[in-house]
């Protein structure tokens, strides 16, 4: 199973939106609802953001949302914040009933 | 409080045999999955394979299946995840994490370093 597709970086303002994208296959991303984003900060443990495809954990920001349009999911962040610069990664549920995480994604508020 | 708390840092040497732990708290341990996620330096996360602590049905990643294995004691809320013979490759972070399902992990143990050298 490879890996989901996510761009290796990307950087934004404050007060911006950023939209972070994952890209797999109808095996995976576009086959179930069971897509997740997770944040990392350097040296820390990964935190859920999102599940099954758009929901939100108790006590994330609303700054937070995802989405899906057939292979690709998207995690935004709107009103990026300092805090915000992180590493996020998505995971999907797969045909093979495993579970398989992007690349992940380097992001640097300006 | 949920809490998954991992066992320390290790330093072994190339062959040797391993076992680390993940001992959950503040929530009923038994009706969780607990997943292995491994994070090699400077690179992303790998899902090992996961296990439900309540009747240790166990799922492995095939790229990880007969590297490692995954068991829990339940008596004392704890996962475990072991090596036979390390290599210089399973130099890596490791992490638990609980799952209501196999697909998403809303807790996540602090870590344990795994390093293998002779």
């Amino acid at each position: 199973q490879s890996a989901l597709t996510q761009p290796a970086s990307m950087s934004g303002s404050p007060g911006q939106s950023i939209t972070i994208s994952c890209t797999g296959t109808s095996s995976d991303v576009g086959g179930y609802i069971y897509v997740s984003w997770y944040q990392q900060h350097p040296g820390k443990a990964p935190k859920l953001m999102i599940y099954e495809v758009s929901n939100r954990p108790s006590g994330v920001s609303d700054r937070f949302s995802g989405s899906r349009s057939a292979n690709t999911a998207s995690l935004t962040i709107s009103g990026l914040q300092a805090e915000d610069e992180a590493d996020y990664f998505c995971s999907s549920f797969t045909s093979s009933s495993t579970l398989v995480f992007g690349g992940g994604t380097k992001l640097t508020v300006l | 409080e949920v809490q998954l708390v991992q066992s320390g840092a290790v330093l072994k040497k190339p062959g040797e045999s391993l076992k680390i732990s993940c001992q959950g708290s503040g929530y009923s341990f038994t009706t969780y999955w607990i997943a292995w996620v491994r994070q090699m330096p400077g690179k992303g996360l790998e899902w090992m394979g996961i296990i439900y602590a309540g009747d240790s049905d166990t799922r492995y990643n095939p790229s990880f299946q007969g590297q490692v294995t995954m068991s829990v004691d339940k008596s004392i809320s704890t996962a475990y995840l072991q090596w036979s013979s390390l290599k210089a490759s399973d130099t890596a972070m490791y992490y638990c994490a609980r799952g209501a399902g196999i697909y998403d992990f809303d807790y996540w143990g602090q870590g344990t370093q795994v390093t293998v050298s002779s």
